[in-house]
């Protein structure tokens, strides 16, 4: 178990750049979740996916953004145009399917925009 | 914001001494979990009580699950400098578990 890994850690851009977020999951998990996190704040769901198919996307999930699992196994995360208030950790969590399954978590890439 | 809120939101203990922390949910749930947060860190999982539970132990945690006052409260005994950190009840809900989390509270344990 080599745990839930993201690239890049952090990202710097100016403002209108778009940029792009990896995640690789756990190799046996089917499911895979998008989190952002703003300072001193819990976690805020923005989408999942169970193997390929996006099953869920928040509202917060903007036109701007989109995610991908393109064969159920990476993840990746862009966002289009970027915004200061786009400034957060972007946190990738997967976990295997059913009811009662804790998520395990990667360490997160943090955004910052100029 | 769909976040609970967790109380207090800062603790601070010295070690050896229990901490306490307390989170309120709104929704109806499958499970509540418990996550710990190191600074600049991913979460890891801590506990998980299915709603049908009352009280869950692992180690030096217990948590506790009240369903008709929407409320869980985190015990950790015997606290160290390690614990030093963050701490987050989820909520899970819907088909996919997605997680609800709370504001959170930061504990720092001092030697």
């Amino acid at each position: 178990d080599t745990g839930v890994s993201q690239d890049p850690r952090h990202k710097i851009t100016k403002r209108g750049q778009n940029v792009t977020f990896r995640c690789d999951p756990i190799s046996e998990h089917n499911r895979l979740y998008w989190y952002r996190q703003t300072l001193g704040q819990g976690p805020e769901f923005l989408t999942y996916f169970q193997n390929e198919a996006q099953l869920e996307k928040s509202r917060l999930l903007s036109d701007r953004f989109s995610a991908e699992r393109p064969k159920g196994s990476f993840s990746t995360l862009e966002i289009q145009r970027t915004e200061q208030g786009d400034s957060a950790m972007y946190l990738c969590a997967s976990s295997l399917a059913g009811g009662s399954q804790p998520q395990h978590f990667g360490d997160g890439t943090r955004l910052s925009i100029l | 914001s769909q976040q609970g809120e967790e109380d207090p939101q800062a603790l601070s203990i010295q070690e050896g001494e229990n901490a306490t922390m307390n989170c309120s949910y709104k929704t109806s749930i499958n499970n509540l979990q418990w996550y710990r947060q190191n600074s600049g860190r991913g979460l890891v999982h801590l506990i998980l009580i299915r709603s049908n539970e009352r009280e869950k132990h692992s180690g030096r945690l217990r948590v506790t699950l009240d369903t008709s006052k929407k409320s869980s409260s985190l015990l950790i005994t015997a606290s160290r400098a390690a614990d030093t950190a963050s701490y987050f009840c989820a909520e899970t809900t819907g088909g996919g578990n997605k997680l609800t989390f709370g504001t959170g509270t930061q504990l720092k344990v001092e030697l």
